[in-house]
């Protein structure tokens, strides 16, 4: 079975200071990706990010990095400078590759962070 | 301009009166699904469509029912809706073979109210 855990439900950090949200996972299958959405209070989903199980280097996407640690089964986000726009709940996702459920993502609870100035 | 789109936004429903919320996408994503989000519960999957006419539960299917009669449509349909399906959803859709980096692309979400 495959599992997305998120143990923050609330995260705070001072505007221009770097944070990061952590999310593991657990899964057999060898093949998977995994994924981080952004939900601002309008509530969109938007994604963020995308790591996948066999890439060498870290994802990253302008201000946003995923700290993959395979061997850890971690995948945490990194938010470098942080504005107070990125106030949000933040999703972390997977999808395993296997043909009956490949499309499949499976969620985590998510992090509340907030932004202060 | 790629998209997902679900309506209505926001519902508000007395029990047990029979709703359809639709969903369209024009991406020609095989892969659709459904999806409900409740505080400190993140989203958890209805139901979800890996092509036309192929349809498979989720893991809160109890109570909604889907149809994928075409690859662009995926309704949501509440028979006989109950106050405990009052929560936020979203239509999502995807490419699915061979594409394990693509992203789900979400609709705005629709906040349903059942009294």
């Amino acid at each position: 079975a495959q599992k997305i855990t998120q143990t923050q439900p609330g995260m705070f950090v001072q505007e221009k200071e770097a944070v990061t949200l952590d999310c593991t996972y657990d899964t057999s299958d060898p093949s998977y990706g995994l994924f981080w959405y952004k939900q601002p209070s309008s509530g969109e989903m938007i994604f963020l990010i995308y790591q996948g199980s066999y890439d060498q280097q870290n994802a990253t996407e302008g201000r946003y990095s995923l700290n993959f640690q395979k061997a850890r089964k971690s995948a945490n986000l990194v938010i470098s400078a942080s504005q107070l726009g990125d106030s949000a709940m933040y999703f972390c996702a997977m999808r395993v590759d296997r043909g009956s459920t490949l499309g499949r993502l499976y969620f985590g609870r998510g992090t509340q962070l907030t932004v202060w100035p | 301009e790629a998209q997902v789109t679900q309506n209505p936004r926001y519902l508000i429903t007395v029990t047990g009166k029979k709703l359809t919320v639709t969903c369209s996408q024009n991406m020609n994503h095989e892969y659709m699904s459904w999806y409900r989000q409740d505080p400190g519960l993140g989203l958890r999957q209805i139901y979800y469509s890996m092509n036309v006419e192929v349809t498979d539960k989720g893991d809160v299917p109890e109570g909604y029912k889907v149809s994928r009669k075409e690859k662009r449509n995926f309704p949501l349909i509440l028979e006989s809706p109950s106050p405990n399906q009052t929560s936020l959803y979203f239509c999502a859709s995807s490419f699915r073979t061979g594409r394990l980096n693509s992203p789900l692309h979400f609709g705005n979400g629709t906040r349903l109210t059942v009294t």
